[in-house]
C-alpha cells in the first residue's frame, strides 16, 4: 500500500531563516505531487505541483520554492522566511495515470511557526 | 473558472440526528467529486468519491454522498451523527479535462452530545 511521509512534524523558525520541508511517497511510481498551505485551520492554498522529476508548477508567487529531485520526493524551501509563511503545510500525491483513482492522498502535515 | 462552494462555515447537529454538509461545484466536462475529513493538526483523510455510475456513493465511517447533476451538487450525509464526527470537512472536484483538484473552503461540523 502507499504511504506518504512529511517531516518535520513541527518547526519553529525565526524570520529571515531558511526553510526545508520534505515529503516522500512510498508504494507508487510517477505520482503527481502537491504542496498546500492551510492557514488558521481553514481553506487549502495550492502552492506547487509536480508531474515529474524536475517539473514544478507554481501557483502563487511568493518567497517559497519547490523541487523534485527524485520521483517520489518533493521538497519545499525558502531562503528567508517571513512571518506570513506561518501555517500548516500539507503534501499530497495522486496517481498520474488517468483511470487509476483520481483522488489525492495527504501527508500528516508540518506545522510551521515563524517568530 | 472551476470552483467548489461550501456555503456553510459551520454545521451543528445533535448526536443521533442525521447530518448534511452541502457542496456545489462548477467544473468543465464530467466532474469527479470527493469528500475529505480533517481532524485537528492532521492531514486530510479521503472519505469517498464519485466518478461515474450510481449517484449515491458510500464511503468511510458511515458517510455517503449524493451526486445531483442538474443541481451541480454533491452533499455529504450520514443518517445518525456521532460526537466523533466533529471535524472539518472539505468537498473537492476535478474536471475531466483538468489536472488539478479544486477544494472548497471547508465546513466545520460540530456534533453535540
Amino acid at each position: 500500500s502507499q504511504t506518504i511521509h512529511q517531516w518535520p512534524a513541527t518547526l519553529v523558525q525565526p524570520v529571515g531563516s531558511p526553510l526545508s520541508l520534505e515529503c516522500t511517497v512510498e508504494g507508487t511510481s510517477n505520482p503527481n505531487l502537491y504542496w498546500y498551505r492551510q492557514a488558521a485551520g481553514r481553506g487549502l492554498q495550492l502552492l506547487f505541483y509536480s508531474v515529474g522529476i524536475g517539473q514544478i508548477s507554481s501557483e502563487v508567487p511568493q518567497n517559497l520554492s519547490a523541487s523534485r529531485p527524485q520521483d517520489r520526493q518533493f521538497i519545499l524551501s525558502s531562503k528567508k522566511l517571513l512571518l506570513s509563511d506561518s501555517g500548516f503545510y500539507l503534501c499530497a500525491w495522486r496517481e498520474r495515470t488517468s483511470g487509476k483513482g483520481y483522488e489525492q492522498y495527504f501527508g500528516p502535515g508540518t506545522r510551521l511557526t515563524v517568530t | 473558472a472551476q470552483s467548489v462552494a461550501q456555503p456553510e462555515d459551520q454545521v451543528n447537529v445533535a448526536e443521533g440526528n442525521p447530518l448534511t454538509v452541502k457542496c456545489t461545484y462548477s467544473v468543465s466536462g464530467n466532474p469527479y467529486l470527493f469528500w475529505y475529513v480533517q481532524y485537528p493538526n492532521r492531514g486530510l483523510q479521503f472519505l469517498l468519491k464519485y466518478i461515474t455510475g450510481d449517484n449515491l456513493v458510500k464511503g468511510s465511517y458511515g458517510f455517503e454522498a449524493e451526486f445531483n447533476k442538474s443541481q451541480t451538487s454533491f452533499h455529504l450525509k450520514k443518517p445518525s451523527a456521532l460526537v466523533s464526527d466533529s471535524a472539518l470537512y472539505f468537498c473537492a472536484a476535478l474536471g475531466s479535462s483538468a489536472s488539478k483538484i479544486i477544494f472548497g473552503s471547508g465546513t466545520r461540523l460540530s456534533i453535540r452530545p
